[in-house]
């Protein structure tokens, strides 16, 4: 069955930096991408990023450009979401989500369980 | 960037009732819609996409209308297990966005 295990929760103070894994299991990694969502503590799902497996092409909003890196290591089937200079608005839990193109529509169908990132002085 | 509202905010219904969320995008998605649903403590969970497809193990209680910029999300009969809180998503534009989501309570 289609599986993404992410890494275990980080505790980071303002300035450093974090890098979550995401480790997918039970489908061809290179046939699907990975996007990398993010929820604040009591808030709404906020986009990230996106990964191509087969590309390696990758694209992220942009109030995180410059600070993010997107990474997929197909002989691993592991993907990485790296965030630099933490801010402690980047305190969140951090999805991967597989996503297929239907249609053209990018759909995230299989999701980790979440990475809690804490930034705390 | 691409504004996604959902509305109501949240809800209040009963076991058995039928339930409709709405999400309005700024300007025109086509299709490029996909509705998830939201447990406390979990990961969110894909129900719908490209607007009205049901996603694979979804129960057929669950169904998605709309394209331009007016979706629906409709629930004919509410079950226990569907109370949660629902988020649209729109990847039509970069960067794809999702809605303020729509809590679903218990009345």
């Amino acid at each position: 069955q289609v599986q993404l295990l992410q890494s275990g929760a980080e505790v980071k103070k303002p300035g450093a930096s974090v890098k979550v894994s995401c480790k997918a299991s039970g489908y061809s990694f290179t046939n699907y991408g990975v996007s990398w969502v993010r929820q604040a503590p009591g808030q709404g799902l906020e986009w990230v990023g996106w990964s191509s497996t087969y590309s390696g092409n990758t694209d992220s909003v942009q109030s995180l450009q410059g600070r993010v890196t997107l990474t997929t290591d197909a002989s691993t089937t592991t993907a990485y979401m790296e965030l630099r200079n933490l801010r402690s608005d980047d305190s969140a839990i951090y999805y991967c989500a597989r996503s297929r193109f239907v249609r053209g529509i990018l759909t995230p169908d299989y999701w980790g369980q979440g990475t809690l990132v804490t930034v705390s002085s | 960037d691409i504004q996604m509202t959902q509305s109501p905010s949240s809800l209040s219904a009963s076991v058995g009732d039928r339930v409709t969320i709405t999400c309005r995008a700024s300007q025109n998605i086509n299709n490029f819609l996909n509705w998830f649903q939201q447990t406390p403590g979990r990961a969110p969970k894909l129900l719908i996409y490209a607007a009205s497809s049901l996603q694979s193990g979804v129960p057929s209680r669950f169904s998605g209308s709309g394209s331009g910029t007016d979706f629906t999300l409709t629930i004919s009969r509410l079950q226990p297990e569907d109370f949660a809180t629902y988020y649209c998503h729109q990847s039509f534009g970069i960067p794809p966005s999702f809605g303020q989501g729509t809590k679903l309570e218990i009345k």
